[in-house]
Formats: C-alpha cells, structure tokens, sequence
C-alpha cells in the first residue's frame, strides 16, 4: 500500500530534550516536505526537500532541522525543543514540487512541557 | 507571493443541503489550487485540484470548484451533504516552479442530522 508513515504518533517531551519524528515514504518521491499544523493558522512549511541531500528552509524553519540521506526517509530534528513548538505536525511527499499532489502522513502530535 | 484566504473558519449545514466552501487567492502569475480534507485524527487527503485545464474541476466524493480568474475564486461546493463530509477543509495554492504549497486557516464543516 502506498504510504507516508510517521513516528512516533504522539510524543510527550520537556524543554531542551532533543527529539527525533520520522518520516517515510514508499512512493518513491522525490519531493517530501515537513508541516506543522496550529489552530487558526493551517498549515505551515517547516522544511522541504527536492531530493536526496537537498533540502530548503519553508516558512517557519527555526528551531528545526532536517535530513534526506535516502530518497524514501525525512526525519525532523528537534534539538532543543520548547514550549512553542507544541503542535501537530505532518510530513508530506510528491512526484514533484508544483502541481503534484502531496501525499500526508497521519500526523505526529507534539506536546513540548 | 501566494496566499490563499478562506472565509469561514466554521460552516455548518443541514445534512442532504448544500455545501459551499470559500476560497480566495492572491497569485501575480497564474495559480495551481487545490483542496485538501482532513477527517479526524487523519492526515490531509487531496479532494480536487485546478493546474490550468479546465475551469470546473470534479473532485473526490461528489466535490467540485470552479476556478474564476476575474474573482480570484476557488469556492468548494457539494449538491448535498453527507454526514460523512464532516471534516476540516483547506485550499491551497501554489505555481510553476515554486517549492511552496501555501494553506489557508482550514474551514470546520459541520453536517447536522
């Protein structure tokens, strides 16, 4: 079945402990890009990626970190997390960029203490 | 830059009434737009998208848009509700050779038996 999976599902954290969501994806897509979804505001780009070892800043990209060392993994890094942070997130993938139809994870909750 | 703008952050409708969704953008090149769905605890799922063919684009589950250049319009419509339609809505908007998917602030629909 063609998916996006995301891990862990739910995570409960402290502030400054570094954290790890991962991301996959069995499309064989070239573009995967990181969300993170807050009431009010929809949905925001944290990072994306092109391909393997090119990734990009999106919109709100700080306080993150990201990695394409395969085509299929995009993992988000966390390495001092806070308060702020507490969201929903959601990993993405396509063909492309553009005009392709982006392909979501179920989504990873975050709650930062 | 793009950006899209939903009117309506909550919409409810009796259930077999129909259903319109609004969406407007803002692009100084011509647009790529879609709609996406998210049903509870779920991830996004693509319903329709408009990448330049047709103005009436047919979607997923009886949805429709019709994209109008002269409005800047991308509504979302349904001939009749289901209570199954219960969801969060989000348009989005992009162009050729942008790496970027821009969301609006989502609409909650509500479908009332």
């Amino acid at each position: 079945e063609a998916q996006v999976t995301q891990n862990p599902r739910y995570l409960i954290t402290v502030t400054g402990k570094k954290l790890t969501v991962t991301c996959s994806q069995n499309m064989n897509h070239e573009y995967m890009s990181w969300y993170r979804q807050d009431p009010g505001l929809g949905l925001r780009q944290i990072y994306y990626s092109m391909n393997v070892e090119v990734t990009d800043k999106g919109d709100v990209p700080e306080g993150y970190k990201v990695s394409r060392k395969e085509k299929r993994n995009f993992p988000l890094i966390l390495e001092s997390p806070s308060p702020n942070q507490t969201s929903l997130y959601f990993c993405a993938s396509s063909y492309n960029s553009g005009q392709e139809t982006q392909y979501f994870g179920p989504g990873t909750r975050l709650l930062v203490l | 830059a793009q950006s899209v703008t939903q009117l309506g952050s909550h919409v409810s409708v009796s259930e077999g009434a129909l259903v319109l969704l609004r969406c407007n953008y803002s692009s100084s090149v011509p647009p790529y737009l879609f709609w996406y769905v998210q049903y509870p605890n779920q991830g996004l799922q693509l319903l329709l998208k408009y990448t330049s063919a047709a103005t009436l684009v047919k979607g997923i589950n009886g949805f429709e848009a019709e994209f109008k250049k002269s409005e800047t319009s991308f509504h979302l419509t349904k001939p009749s509700a289901h209570m199954s339609d219960a969801a969060e809505y989000f348009c989005a908007v992009t162009i050729t050779g942008a790496n970027n998917l821009f969301f609006g602030t989502g609409t909650r629909l509500t479908v009332i038996p």
